[in-house]
């Protein structure tokens, strides 16, 4: 079975342009998480949905993040301008809602922000 | 909020010498209790879960983990280390009221031959 699929693995732009990260969740899971990791702050929750709906988007750093899931299979992350301070590794997961904790990550999408 | 701490940051072990990774948790009521397993440009796998229960729970790989409500800690061990063992290992903390995770820090675990 496939596993959570995120594209682009790697991503170079440079200050001030839009991001655009993409996750396709395992199908059946129907909750989704946007976790980004980075050296200073370790592994820190972005935004999660459940059946599409945004949850808890408390994690989001600040309004140049944005996040949409419009069904159930696909899921963006928005980062727009960026800022050389957002450079980290992007990750999403999933889970079936009844089943806590059982997160499911992506390989990551790395940003850098030149 | 419920917040878990990996004391270790790095950790060194010698193949086939056993493992005791650290993490302690803070949370009022009982904890779900989870560790996770980043290898290098991976995503992170769930080892083993403890939501009640047998306070010794098994994982995959050969780990164990074991809940002391105690000493408010959840550390994961292995009997002997394999080379392949060579990773990031996160422990993570959950509730009942939601379904997203809290994760530490992280401790990255070198093994010599």
């Amino acid at each position: 079975d496939a596993g959570v699929i995120q594209s682009p693995r790697h991503e170079v732009t440079e200050m001030g342009q839009e991001v655009t990260l993409r996750c396709k969740p395992i199908s059946g899971h129907n909750s989704l998480f946007w976790y980004r990791q980075t050296m200073m702050r370790g592994l820190e929750l972005l935004i999660y949905f459940n059946n599409n709906v945004p949850i808890d988007d408390s994690g989001m750093p600040e309004d140049r993040f944005s996040a949409k899931m419009p069904n159930a299979s696909f899921s963006t992350l928005k980062i727009q301008p960026s800022e050389p301070r957002d450079s980290a590794v992007y990750f999403c997961a999933s889970s079936r809602r009844q089943v806590t904790g059982e997160l499911f990550f992506g390989e990551g999408s790395r940003l850098t922000v030149l | 909020a419920q917040s878990v701490t990996q004391p270790d940051i790095h950790i060194t072990v010698s193949e086939g010498a056993s493992l005791e990774l650290r993490c302690n948790y803070s949370y009022g009521a009982t904890p779900y209790l989870f560790w996770y397993v980043q290898s290098p440009g991976q995503g992170l796998q769930l080892l083993l879960k403890y939501f009640s229960g047998d306070t010794l729970v098994q994982g995959i790989k050969g780990f164990e983990a074991e809940f002391k409500r105690s000493q408010s800690s959840f550390n994961l061990r292995k009997p002997s280390v394999h080379w392949s063992d060579a990773a990031e290992y996160f422990c993570a903390v959950g509730s009942n009221s939601g379904y997203a995770l809290n994760f530490g820090k992280g401790t990255s675990l070198l093994v010599t031959p």
